[in-house]
């Protein structure tokens, strides 16, 4: 059954911690994208990727890096830099052509320790 | 970037009234996508539209698209406690959407 996976479900972060949320796709999507989502606040686009090796920052980039070094996989690592990390991470995939549904994984929910 | 605003913020319906939420942009819209998420869920998406005036049905959701494509409405007809959730809209254009805030529908038994 193809679709997005994201992990782990719950994750909690010390001071001064690096964590990374994993994302993988099996859909074969070339796009790849990271949204954070604080209550009432929509979604927000942190990264996304149109294609292996490549990635562009999105609206709230700051504090976050990703990678994206096989089609099916795009990590996010949320540093120590982001100064408050508590909120909903969701991973989407897309195809590239223009007015393309968005398939969201099931999220992961960062909260300071 | 480009925004699209959507009210209300949040609506309290009893089971079995209507239900309506707005997405407006202040520039022509390509297209409009519409999303659906449930409490503790991930957002799905329902449908999209292109074509002016556009009018879509999804059993007792209705999805439609402004003359001058710069709004976009769904209501919801007779609702259900299934309903409730979060619904977005979502500006197209290109392959990444510019989500708004989404409405959260609360509907009372």
């Amino acid at each position: 059954d193809g679709g997005i996976t994201q992990s782990p479900k719950y994750l909690f972060r010390k001071e001064g911690q690096n964590v990374t949320l994993s994302c993988e796709q099996n859909l074969n999507h070339d796009a790849m994208y990271w949204y954070r989502q604080d209550p009432g606040q929509g979604l927000r686009l942190i990264y996304y990727s149109q294609i292996v090796n490549d990635f562009q920052k999105g609206d709230i980039a700051e504090g976050y890096s990703v990678s994206r070094e096989k089609k099916e996989s795009f990590p996010l690592t949320v540093t120590s830099a982001q100064k408050n990390p508590t909120a909903f991470y969701l991973c989407a995939s897309s195809r590239t052509e223009s007015n393309q549904p968005q398939h969201f994984g099931d999220g992961t929910r960062l909260s300071i320790l | 970037g480009q925004q699209v605003m959507q009210i209300p913020q949040y609506q309290h319906v009893q089971e079995g009234e209507d239900f309506t939420t707005y997405c407006n942009s202040s520039t022509t819209l390509s297209n409009i996508q519409w999303y659906k998420q449930r409490p503790g869920g991930h957002p799905v998406f329902l449908i999209q539209l292109v074509k002016s005036g556009e009018v879509k049905k999804q059993k007792r959701l209705t999805f439609q698209f402004g003359e001058a494509k710069k709004n976009s409405s769904l209501h919801i007809t007779a609702t259900q406690t299934t309903d409730v959730g979060t619904y977005f809209c979502a500006r197209g254009g290109s392959y990444i959407p510019t989500f708004g805030r989404g409405t959260s529908l609360i509907v009372h038994p």
